[in-house]
């Protein structure tokens, strides 16, 4: 969806280094954020997820940040692997007509690539 | 573990024939969604359902129907392929009432 963004579309990391990357979101109102990764013949994988209620959660070497104020969100993976190379999505959550379903807007991703 | 199985990983299909792409998942997930990848655009819902025989269009519904005859099942129709649906095709599935969503592995869709 157009209301979420990532700032660059291609990211290049030295292994070992820390990755950060990040992503906009124009709905104020959106109340949670998920993260996913996707590896290349795969499909999306779940990595992390924060609401709006919180400005930081940590995971297994990643951390979410959410920056209400500027309506950012980043997230860092720490001592980047070459398994983490991937495209990441950031999303948030979307109002769906119909009842029942929950839904998501996804950002267009980022491909995070990691030099050796 | 959930998991959400599509039924073919590659897929080539000539312009004008019906398609039918399944996907099933073992979770008892009541949402099912079906959407779209192509580079640059990101993922781009299709159509979703909330429950059997329910289904609602997401953003770009035209040139597709779905059909939802068990929970488990959900099935996307191209009733008549086109080149421009040639894409990678992605399912996904999640519980009542809650954002995370499970995702298949994807099926890459090529109409000539």
């Amino acid at each position: 969806g157009e209301s979420v963004g990532l700032h660059l579309p291609t990211l290049s990391v030295q292994e070992g280094d820390n990755s950060i990357i990040n992503c906009a979101y124009s709905n104020s109102a959106s109340d949670y954020f998920i993260w996913y990764k996707q590896e290349s013949g795969k499909g999306p994988q779940f990595i992390i997820d924060i609401r709006s209620n919180m400005d930081k959660r940590q995971g297994q070497r990643v951390t979410v940040l959410l920056n209400k104020t500027v309506k950012h969100l980043s997230l860092q993976i720490a001592a980047t692997q070459p398994g983490d190379s991937a495209v990441y999505f950031c999303a948030e959550d979307s109002p769906l007509s119909g009842g029942g379903a929950d839904g998501l807007t996804f950002g267009k991703g980022t491909h995070l690539i990691i030099q050796p | 573990d959930v998991k959400v199985t599509q039924s073919s990983r590659y897929l080539v299909k000539r312009t004008g024939e019906k398609v039918f792409l399944e996907c099933v998942q073992d979770m008892d997930h009541e949402n099912m969604f079906w959407y779209r990848q192509d580079p640059g655009l990101g993922l781009r819902l299709i159509y979703f359902s909330y429950d059997v025989k329910m289904k609602e269009k997401g953003d770009i519904p035209e040139g597709y129907s779905v059909s939802r005859e068990k929970k488990e099942r959900f099935s996307l129709i191209l009733e008549s392929a086109s080149t421009n649906q040639t894409s990678m095709y992605l399912c996904a599935s999640s519980f009542l009432n809650t954002y995370e969503q499970y995702f298949g592995p994807g099926t890459r869709l090529t109409v000539t």
